[in-house]
């Protein structure tokens, strides 16, 4: 079967660096997506990797291993407004998009 | 502005009473899905559709029905809905099949509740 697995729930403090881990098991491997969801709206597109290595977007990067299943989001310098839910994506060999069940990250002053 | 559009926001009915949830892009998208989110079990995919009249059954399909008869606009029809439909559904659409440029682009959200 397919699964993606990633932390529940994380917190962080104001100006620090937190990391959400993704793990996957899918049929085939046709990229990898993060996104960004605040309570009551809808998801937003943070960064794509295909290929190993890490993709540096601003204060967010995000890490690809295809080896091991495994990529993470490396989110730098917190503010409060990152407060949301991320939420990793991986597209197999069909065309779906699946989800894990995201990760509900808390910003603290 | 490029945006994705869903009708309605939010919506209660009764078990039974069939109900449409539209969705319109006006970016010219290929690709087009939908999906719902319910507490714990994250966003899973319930139709999709690559093109104007192809469409695909996601993970979830069973009680709904969509049609793609043009580009811009894939609804989403429940028949008969029954309470365990009650969810968050998101409308999505992407430019075109594979790279960064699949990302997708999420409607805001309709919140339905059946009774």
């Amino acid at each position: 079967g397919q699964n993606i697995d990633q932390p529940t729930e994380m917190t962080a403090t104001e100006g620090a660096i937190v990391q959400i881990n993704c793990t996957y098991q899918t049929s085939g491997f046709n990229g990898l997506f993060w996104y960004q969801q605040h309570a009551g709206e809808a998801p937003t597109f943070l960064s794509y990797n295909v290929l190993d290595g890490l993709e540096e977007k601003g204060r967010f990067s995000s890490f690809l291993s295809r080896s091991k299943g495994y990529s993470y989001l490396l989110l730098k310098e917190l503010q409060m407004k990152d407060s949301a839910s991320y939420l990793c994506a991986v597209r197999g060999n069909t065309d779906k998009l699946i989800f894990g069940t995201g990760t509900r990250l808390q910003v603290f002053p | 502005e490029a945006q994705v559009t869903q009708n309605p926001r939010y919506l209660i009915t009764v078990t039974g009473k069939k109900l449409t949830v539209t969705c319109s892009q006006n970016m010219n998208h290929e690709y087009m899905s939908w999906y719902r989110q319910d507490p714990g079990l994250g966003l899973r995919q319930i139709y999709y559709s690559m093109n104007v009249e192809v469409t695909d059954k996601g993970d979830v399909p069973e009680g709904y029905k969509v049609s793609r008869k043009e580009k811009r606009n894939f609804p989403l029809i429940l028949e008969s809905p029954s309470p365990n439909q009650t969810s968050l559904y998101f409308c999505a659409s992407s430019p075109d099949r594979g790279g960064s440029t699949d990302t997708q682009y999420f409607g805001p959200g309709t919140r339905l509740t059946v009774l």
